[in-house]
């Protein structure tokens, strides 16, 4: 089993759409969760961290399931520009030890 | 500020060449990283380091060695190259890669024929 398991997609959505994406981790003892946005060739960015408690950040919400182990990154309102690759990130400790799934693809449609 | 500045952006090597990849951060960050991004692999942890003159072995060393002389730099070498390790390299660094997650240079993408 992968320790970061992704649904690759591609997740084809109009424009103004709701998207969520999860994602699953196998490591119980991992301590802090992110999830990146990768354009194609370009560099994975920090998109938001993911708090037990769940988070907000405009359009965007991440919630963090620990008792399930999985993680999900909600999209409101898409926009066009939001097309890109979602990488699903745990931080187990132990030195330098991120982890980071394959990527969901998003694509966002007229 | 430039934040991670990786350099080449691109090179072609023949097989048994070696060559180094430059990192350079001007973020004053402790932690740094490299990694590899394949088709379908996702990104993989080669060496990192937590601190100047302090490096480790990451998920998939073989065939590269770094140092970590001064915090600002942390280059990647290939010690004799190989098809297998065609690739796009990442560095990226972190005040605490706990709370705060990588901040990435923009690659440096490596084919070997």
């Amino acid at each position: 089993r992968k320790e970061v398991e992704q649904d690759p997609g591609p997740f084809n959505v109009p424009e103004g759409a709701t998207v969520a994406f999860n994602c699953t981790y196998s490591n119980s003892a991992s301590q802090s969760f992110f999830w990146y946005r990768q354009d194609c060739r370009k560099e994975p960015k920090l998109l938001m961290s993911v708090y037990s408690s769940g988070n907000e950040d405009g359009r965007f919400t991440a919630q963090l399931n620990r008792a399930s182990q999985y993680i999900s990154l909600l999209i409101r309102d898409s926009k066009l520009s939001d097309s890109a690759t979602y990488l699903c990130v745990v931080y187990t400790g132990g030195g330098n030890k991120l982890t980071f799934g394959t990527g969901t693809q998003l694509k966002v449609e007229l | 500020n430039a934040g991670v500045t990786q350099t080449p952006k691109f090179q072609v090597l023949k097989t048994g060449q070696s060559m180094t990849l430059q990192c350079a951060q001007d973020m004053n960050h402790e932690y740094m990283s490299w990694y590899r991004q394949d088709p379908g692999m996702g990104l993989r942890l080669i060496h990192y380091s937590v601190g100047a003159g302090i490096t480790d072995q990451g998920e998939v060393p073989n065939g590269y060695n770094v140092s970590r002389s001064t915090t600002e730099d942390f280059p990647l070498r290939l010690l004799s190259a190989a098809p297998s390790q065609t690739s796009v390299y990442f560095c990226a660094s972190s005040y605490s890669n706990r709370n705060y997650g990588y901040t990435f240079g923009s690659g440096t993408r490596l084919t070997v024929v």
